[in-house]
């Protein structure tokens, strides 16, 4: 039984331009949480998603992020126009549903803007 | 309100000793307090969670001690091993529209001297 799956590991980008972030939830979860991690600090809640649908995006900051759990295949972090302020770990969490407490994460996505 | 504080920083400890991180919150409507450990280039792994109708929980080394009144709560690791040498993390949660969106601390560097 495959883990929370993210990719890419590590991804450089320049300022301006785009960056997306994947992650495959594990088997039978349907419910996906992207948080940040900026360095020495504690990760921060951004989005929580379910099939085709954002619950909640309370964490997202309201220009150049966006975020997607389509129907089939992985959620999407999308960030448009990364400013070097967004150099930092992103992780997503899985959990099944009526088990909402138990949140699973994956390795993380680390951004460097350049 | 959202906030959960996190003590100390950092924390040195020889092995076989006590390890002892604190946390602090303010939002009574929390209803889930979970530890998750850390390590380099990692993700985030749920190491004891405890809810507030207990005052402590143990799993094997690891023990969560539950204070309501006082809204504080502490991972207390016995005998702590240079494999325990990591970053470990509470966080704080309730349930809202489904989802535990998870409020975490800071983040407590711990380090085991052989």
């Amino acid at each position: 039984n495959a883990g929370v799956m993210q990719n890419p590991r590590h991804l450089v980008r320049r300022r301006g331009q785009e960056a997306r972030l994947r992650c495959s939830p594990m088997k039978g979860h349907s419910h996906v949480y992207w948080y940040r991690q900026l360095p020495e600090e504690g990760l921060k809640f951004m989005v929580y998603l379910q099939k085709e649908n954002i619950i909640d995006e309370s964490g997202m900051p309201k220009e150049r992020f966006s975020a997607e759990f389509p129907k089939e295949g992985p959620s999407i972090l999308r960030i448009q126009q990364v400013v070097r302020g967004d150099s930092a770990a992103y992780f997503c969490a899985s959990s099944p549903s009526g088990r909402y407490n138990e949140q699973f994460f994956g390795p993380g996505t680390r951004l460097t803007v350049l | 309100q959202q906030q959960v504080k996190q003590s100390p920083q950092s924390l040195i400890v020889q092995k076989g000793g006590i390890s002892i991180i604190n946390c602090a919150y303010e939002n009574t409507a929390f209803d889930y307090f979970p530890w998750y450990q850390q390590f380099p280039g990692k993700g985030p792994a749920l190491l004891i969670a405890i809810r507030p109708d207990v005052s402590e929980k143990k799993e094997g080394r690891f023990t969560i001690s539950f204070n309501k009144s006082a809204k504080q709560f502490s991972l207390h690791i016995m005998d702590s091993q240079p494999g325990d040498s990591a970053t470990y993390f509470c966080a704080a949660s309730q349930k809202l529209q489904g989802a535990q969106k998870l409020v975490f601390g800071q983040g407590t560097r711990l380090t085991i001297n052989p």
